[in-house]
């Protein structure tokens, strides 16, 4: 079975231009998550969906960050105008979420770096 | 609200015990425990979910006193393999799937 799909896995751009990170998750899998990891932070979550709906957001930076779930195939993560701390390792996470808690897990990651 | 993780990191030869822990501040309804290796993305090891619950695999154990809103990760006789950060995520209540992780635990193992 195919894991998380993440992409780009490298991204390089300027400040000010805006980004996009695409996620697709583990077929049937119901619950999304947006990581994002730095080595002052740690790892943090952004934002999580569970059926395409998003339940949390409070881990969002500012309004900057956006991030939407159209379908159960997709979601992305988008930032405009990027800065350069925003430059991390992007994390997306799919769980089964049936009734408690399950595993999370994650895809390769997309390391952003914003010059 | 961040668990603490101690100690930040270990240094073992292949064959010694490491024992990780995590404490959380809140009340927790679950501990998820996960290794990541460099460059690389965590990969789920176990969840526990009950308090006092044991639960393991191979040589990688781990307890969770809820009592004591902790968890601590066993690893017994290392390998190499088991080189890398280990990361706690916990959750407060039951279903939210909201996990605050641990700033991490660096392990190294030489032969």
């Amino acid at each position: 079975d195919a894991g998380v799909i993440q992409s780009p896995r490298h991204e390089v751009t300027e400040m000010g231009q805006e980004v996009t990170l695409r996620c697709k998750p583990i077929s049937g899998h119901n619950s999304l998550f947006w990581y994002r990891q730095t080595m002052m932070r740690g790892l943090e979550l952004l934002i999580y969906f569970n059926n395409n709906v998003p339940i949390d957001d409070s881990g969002m930076p500012e309004d900057r960050f956006s991030a939407k779930m159209p379908n159960a195939l997709f979601s992305t993560l988008k930032i405009q105008p990027s800065e350069p701390r925003d430059s991390a390792v992007y994390f997306c996470a799919s769980s089964l979420l049936a009734g408690g808690t399950d595993t999370q897990y994650f895809g390769p990651g997309t390391r952003l770096t914003v010059l | 609200q961040q668990p603490v993780q101690s100690p930040q990191a270990v240094i073992l030869r292949e064959g010694e015990d490491a024992v990780i822990n995590c404490s959380s501040s809140k009340a927790l309804y679950s501990v998820h425990w996960y290794r990541q290796k460099h460059g690389e993305a965590p990969v789920f090891l176990m969840i526990l979910l009950k308090g006092g619950e044991q639960k393991g695999h191979d040589k990688i154990s781990a307890s969770f006193n809820e009592k004591k809103q902790q968890s601590s990760l066993y690893l017994t006789a290392s390998q190499l393999s088991y080189s890398g950060t280990y990361f706690c995520g916990t959750e407060g209540v039951q279903g939210a799937q909201k996990l605050v992780f641990g700033q991490g635990t660096r392990l190294t193992i030489n032969p």
